[in-house]
């Protein structure tokens, strides 16, 4: 059964202090890992694709990068804009349809 | 370029009742997914649409159906509902089968 798995739960950090959250799964067929941003009572804002081991991206403060095993996204200097849910997902394919699974989510708090 | 939408925004519904939710996809976009969002918790997978017929279903009961539109619109209908299905309904759209998902801003469902 695939599993993601994102840690920490929660992270407060003062504004500038730099972090990275984590995101370890285990599937079967890995069509892609995904990251997504989500603010209270909003649907998921989409970040990031990474398609295999070793690749980058980086968008502004943000900065994915995936292993065989986990992906890390790493925020520097974070600013208190930057406060929400980031969301990670593997994509698979079930039959015909290519299906994300996310983690539960890191809950990211910056103050000022 | 116009985003997904969705509709309602908010919904209240007894239990035994049936529902519909509405999708709108993104331009160009042939591919819609719905998933389900549980408070604190990341989206869970109900099923996709592809070019009208549906080619993959997450851990869902038969009483999840949907719908895709000629325009690539969407429907998700709920029959007998249970107070286990108050949850954020999301709706996805992509470019094409495993490209990146982008989300409506979703239509939250309360079952009393």
């Amino acid at each position: 059964e695939d599993q993601v798995t994102q840690s920490p739960e929660a992270l407060r950090l003062q504004e500038g202090e730099s972090s990275s959250l984590n995101c370890s799964y285990t599937v079967s067929g890995l069509r892609g890992l995904f990251w997504y941003r989500q603010d209270p009572g909003k649907g998921p804002e989409f970040l990031f694709t990474l398609y295999s081991a070793g690749e980058e991206k980086e968008k502004e403060r943000l900065k994915a990068t995936l292993t065989k095993k986990e992906s890390f996204l790493h925020i520097t200097a974070p600013k208190p804009e930057d406060s929400a849910t980031y969301l990670c997902a593997v994509q698979v394919t079930r039959g015909s349809a290519r299906q994300l699974t996310f983690g539960s989510g890191t809950q990211l708090t910056v103050l000022p | 370029e116009t985003g997904v939408t969705q509709s309602p925004t908010h919904l209240i519904k007894t239990r035994g009742q049936q529902v519909t939710l509405r999708c709108s996809s993104q331009s160009g976009h042939n591919t819609v997914s719905w998933y389900q969002q549980a408070l604190g918790q990341g989206p869970q997978f109900i099923f996709q649409y592809y070019r009208e017929e549906e080619n993959g279903r997450g851990n869902f009961p038969p009483r999840f159906s949907g719908l895709q539109f000629p325009n690539y619109s969407s429907e998700l209908n709920v029959n007998a509902l249970e107070l286990d299905d108050s949850a954020l309904y999301l709706c996805a759209s992509s470019r094409d089968l495993g490209r990146e998902q982008y989300f409506g801003p979703g239509t939250r469902l309360t079952v009393t």
